[in-house]
């Protein structure tokens, strides 16, 4: 099985509605995080968690919310889906003082169509 | 604020040896990292240097200079699997010690 999963795989929403991508890891790390990939921008940074009770915005968190409802789980959802929040959303997961590369491992990715 | 530059694409023969470059601009720096990307698949890890010089892993091999804000991928022997989309990223001192991503180089091999 995959360490870490993302629900759904895809997904293709209407502007104005409100979704939610889930993330789960079985590798018992503390950090999560949420990235959007956009073709010729890379990977940008939506938010972060170091744990369940702490959560941080990122480089492009307007029109995101995020939750951390188990240490093993962390949700992204757009409240009101606009067109140009169609990218494919990656979560990834790290553990902190594991390793001093602090490599991140990535989902298989959810991409989402706004229509 | 952070900014990387990489080029966009590279085509090399399968065999051979190619270098991606990766040049930073960056408020403060803990280390450069490299991932791995095909068409389709999600990001892997596959170095990461916080001292100058030369990592070598199998095949791969990341240099960096952090006097010169600069770093490159080295990939040697290369093989049509290596097709694929490689990213540079700092990791910086903010609240996370965040990743920040390079745009992405398309590396396409050829036979």
């Amino acid at each position: 099985d995959a360490d870490v999963t993302q629900t759904p795989r895809n997904r293709i929403t209407k502007t104005g509605k409100r979704i939610m991508l889930e993330c789960s890891q079985t590798k018992g790390h503390d950090r999560m995080y949420w990235y959007r990939q956009d073709p010729g921008l890379g990977l940008r940074l939506i938010y972060y968690s170091f744990d369940v009770k702490d959560i941080n915005k990122g480089e492009i968190s307007d029109g995101y919310s995020v939750s951390r409802q188990a240490q093993a789980k962390f949700s992204l959802s757009l409240e009101s889906a606009i067109p140009n929040q169609t990218a494919l959303y990656f979560c990834a997961t790290s553990v902190h003082g594991g390793s001093p590369k602090e490599t991140q491992y990535f989902g298989p990715g959810t991409r989402l169509l706004v229509l | 604020g952070q900014s990387l530059e990489q080029p966009s694409e590279v085509t090399a023969v399968e065999g051979a040896i190619v270098q991606i470059n990766c040049t930073y601009q960056t408020s403060g720096f803990y280390g450069l990292s490299w991932y791995q990307q095909h068409d389709g698949g999600a990001p892997t890890f596959l170095s990461y240097n916080a001292l100058d010089g030369l990592e070598e892993t199998g095949r791969f091999s990341s240099f960096l200079s952090r006097s010169d804000s600069y770093g490159y991928l080295l990939l040697q022997e290369l093989q049509m699997k290596d097709s694929a989309s490689y990213f540079c990223a700092v990791r910086v001192p903010t609240g996370a010690n965040n990743l920040f991503f390079g745009t992405g180089t398309r590396l396409t091999v050829i036979p």
